[in-house]
């Protein structure tokens, strides 16, 4: 069965300091990932996806993430992360069998302090 | 992107009175549609797929007769909670997508409170 875990419960930046948000999957075969963002009081929104090619994607607002194969990874990075960017950050994987096996990680709570 | 959207966004009931959150796909058509349930600070739980014209798949663990799931149209799903007691008091999110991308758009999520 897939599995999707995320490094960190909760992460506290200052304005203009780099992100990373960890994510990790578990999954034998042909991937889709993803990553979702929570604003507070908000729908989950899409942020960005990787389904083959450059491993490198880059999504809305700024964010990117790597695909790593080899370590089943999907780090979601910002240079420099704004006030704004508070929020719930989720992690998903699909598999084959879209939408039954789409697992989603336990959630990273950013909050960004001005 | 596409907008699905849910109602009531917030709902409190007595324990045992039935309770009914829509969802619907307001600029595409959706053969189908998911529904989760976000316990506090936890993550995302996959309920069941509903298909349009035919019936829900359930997850492992989740009844089917307490959570009952109708998919009447391409652009609208209801899940009714039956008999709700205070457990059941949770976040419930919608959302439909399509195939072919592997893209899922959310509700907006309905907060339910069993008093």
């Amino acid at each position: 069965a897939q599995s999707v875990s995320q490094h960190n419960h909760h992460v506290i930046l200052s304005e203009a300091a780099s992100l990373e948000l960890g994510c990790n999957y578990s999954y034998g075969g042909t991937v889709n990932l993803f990553w979702y963002v929570q604003y507070p009081g908000q729908h989950l929104q899409l942020l960005l996806k990787y389904f083959s090619g450059d491993p490198l994607v880059k999504g809305i607002k700024g964010f990117e993430a790597e695909f790593i194969k080899s370590k089943f990874s999907f780090n979601l990075r910002k240079p420099s992360v704004q006030w704004s960017d508070t929020a719930e950050y989720f992690c998903a994987v699909t598999g084959d069998n879209y939408g039954q096996n789409f697992v989603f990680g336990p959630g990273t709570r950013l909050s960004v302090l001005p | 992107g596409a907008v699905v959207s849910q109602h009531p966004s917030w709902v409190i009931c007595k324990s045992g009175t039935s309770v009914k959150i829509e969802c619907r796909s307001l600029d595409f058509q959706a053969t189908t549609m998911f529904w989760y349930r976000q316990f506090p600070k936890q993550s995302l739980m996959l309920m069941a797929t509903s298909n349009e014209g035919s019936k829900a798949t359930y997850e492992q663990g989740v009844e089917k007769d307490k959570f009952l799931i109708n998919h009447a149209s391409l652009t609208l799903s209801t899940l009714t909670v039956t008999s709700a007691h205070p457990e059941d008091s949770s976040f419930y999110i919608c959302s439909a997508g399509w195939v072919n991308t592997g893209e899922l758009f959310f509700g907006e999520g309905s907060r339910l409170t069993v008093l």
